[in-house]
């Protein structure tokens, strides 16, 4: 069956730092692939998405691209500030049985930014 | 974005008892709904797809006497904890696409169940 592997947390960093947080996945067709964030205290919120191979998902300084060859969709962000210290969800998402698209989850990496 | 709500976030039960775990869209109608199961330090697991009209689809080991779901409207599906036992604990979330058949999930911010 599909899944997904992501790297485990938790993730400490400095404000302006670097991040990467690496995801990989499994899957038998054609999937799309999904970064969710969940903040302390709420529910997961779509951050980036990739429909197809080469596609590059951003948003909020956030990027992922889909790489169907090495199947991977890293996320990267250039300066991670104290308000990205959340939980990161890796996610594809293909059809199932009807018309319903099916979420695999990746187990969630904490990334905790220091000021 | 879309609002996905959830009722209550929080709720300790004793054990034999039956809990019911509310999923609301606020601003918009979902055909669809689906249930997760989350365990300290896993990965979301689907439970279940929620159809409005019709029974649930439960995935493969989920035992769907012990987790009745029903979706009876468009904007509200609920899953019954049944005869809770303390190996049910757990944070048990919901989601549902906007849009009917859309690959885009918005997701409620869960209930953490405690079952003593």
């Amino acid at each position: 069956g599909d899944s997904v592997t992501q790297m485990e947390g938790p993730v400490t960093l400095s404000e302006e730092a670097f991040l990467t947080i690496n995801c990989t996945y499994t899957a038998t067709g054609y999937p799309s692939l999904f970064w969710y964030v969940q903040y302390p205290g709420e529910g997961l919120q779509l951050l980036l998405k990739a429909t197809k191979a080469d596609d590059k998902g951003s948003n909020k300084g956030f990027e992922a691209t889909y790489r169907k060859e090495t199947t991977s969709f890293h996320l990267e962000k250039g300066s991670v500030q104290v308000s990205d210290s959340a939980v990161y969800f890796c996610a594809l998402s293909e059809l199932g049985g009807g018309s319903n698209y099916k979420l695999t989850f990746g187990k969630g990496t904490l990334l905790t930014v220091n000021p | 974005g879309a609002v996905v709500s959830q009722h209550p976030s929080w709720v300790i039960c004793k054990s034999g008892t039956s809990v019911k775990i509310e999923c609301r869209s606020l601003d918009f109608q979902a055909t669809t709904m689906f249930w997760y199961r989350q365990f300290p330090k896993q990965s979301l697991m689907l439970m279940a797809t929620s159809n409005e009209g019709s029974k649930a689809t439960y995935e493969q080991g989920v035992e769907k006497d012990k987790f009745l779901i029903n979706h009876a409207s468009l904007t509200l599906s609920t899953l019954t904890v049944t005869s809770a036992h303390p190996e049910d604990s757990s944070f048990y979330i919901c989601s549902a696409p906007r849009a009917s058949g859309g690959e885009t999930q918005y997701f409620g911010p869960g209930t953490r169940l405690l079952v003593l």
